[in-house]
């Protein structure tokens, strides 16, 4: 079974760039979260998606924008790039009810020049 | 703010021995838990998860301990293994996360042969 897969794999921009990040869940999971792993600052959970619709909210500013797509693959969006979105970037992915395991991909490596 | 486990030890262990990982977790109303292991490159793999009916919980070398009433997590892995070296993390969720994992700031694990 394959796992939950994330493009690309690295991603360079500037700074006031706009970045698009991709996940594809594992077959059968409706729901896909993205999280934020900054150095120094842990695992930070940015946005859940599930059926196609944002279910919950981190607290990140509103330029960190994503949607889920029909086949629950999903993307995250960046606008505004600041040099503090530097980061490695997680989606995973879980059945779709409360309180179920999270699987996660390998990440988005996010560097701003 | 939110948090689980905020300190990040390193834990050096003899291969063949036994390791045990720690946590504290902030929610009382935590009803989640799971434990990841993340080495380097790569995002957290699944271990094993507890709900909070549970106090204990076994999968293939590892044990998950729950102590709610001092809010203690505690992951037990059995004769360590060089691959067993990455950082650990805890996590946590609940109902009022809405399915949104909050985790520790996680512990290193080095194995020794």
């Amino acid at each position: 079974e394959a796992g939950v897969t994330q493009s690309p794999t690295h991603l360079i921009k500037t700074r006031g760039q706009q970045a698009t990040l991709r996940c594809s869940p594992i077959s059968g999971h409706t729901s896909v979260y993205w999280y934020q792993q900054a150095l120094g600052l842990g695992l930070q959970f940015l946005l859940w998606y599930d059926e196609g619709e944002e279910r919950n909210r981190g607290n990140f500013p509103p330029r960190f924008s994503g949607r889920q797509f029909p086949n629950y693959s999903s993307e995250l969006n960046v606008n505004a790039l600041e040099l503090e979105d530097s980061a490695l970037y997680l989606c995973a992915s879980s059945l779709g009810q409360l309180n179920q395991p999270q699987h996660f991909g390998d990440g988005t490596r996010l560097s701003i020049l | 703010g939110e948090s689980v486990g905020l300190h990040l030890p390193t834990l050096s262990v003899q291969e063949g021995d036994n390791s045990i990982i720690n946590c504290a977790y902030s929610n009382s109303a935590s009803d989640y838990f799971i434990w990841y292991k993340q080495e380097s490159g790569k995002g957290p793999q699944f271990i094993i998860d507890i709900r909070s009916n549970m106090d204990k919980r076994q999968g293939q070398r590892v044990t998950v301990l729950l102590n709610k009433t001092v809010k203690h997590l505690s992951l037990q892995i059995a004769a360590t293994q060089p691959g067993d070296s990455a950082v650990y993390f805890c996590a946590e969720t609940s109902m009022e996360y809405g399915n949104k994992l909050v985790f520790g700031a996680g512990t290193i694990l080095r194995v020794k042969s």
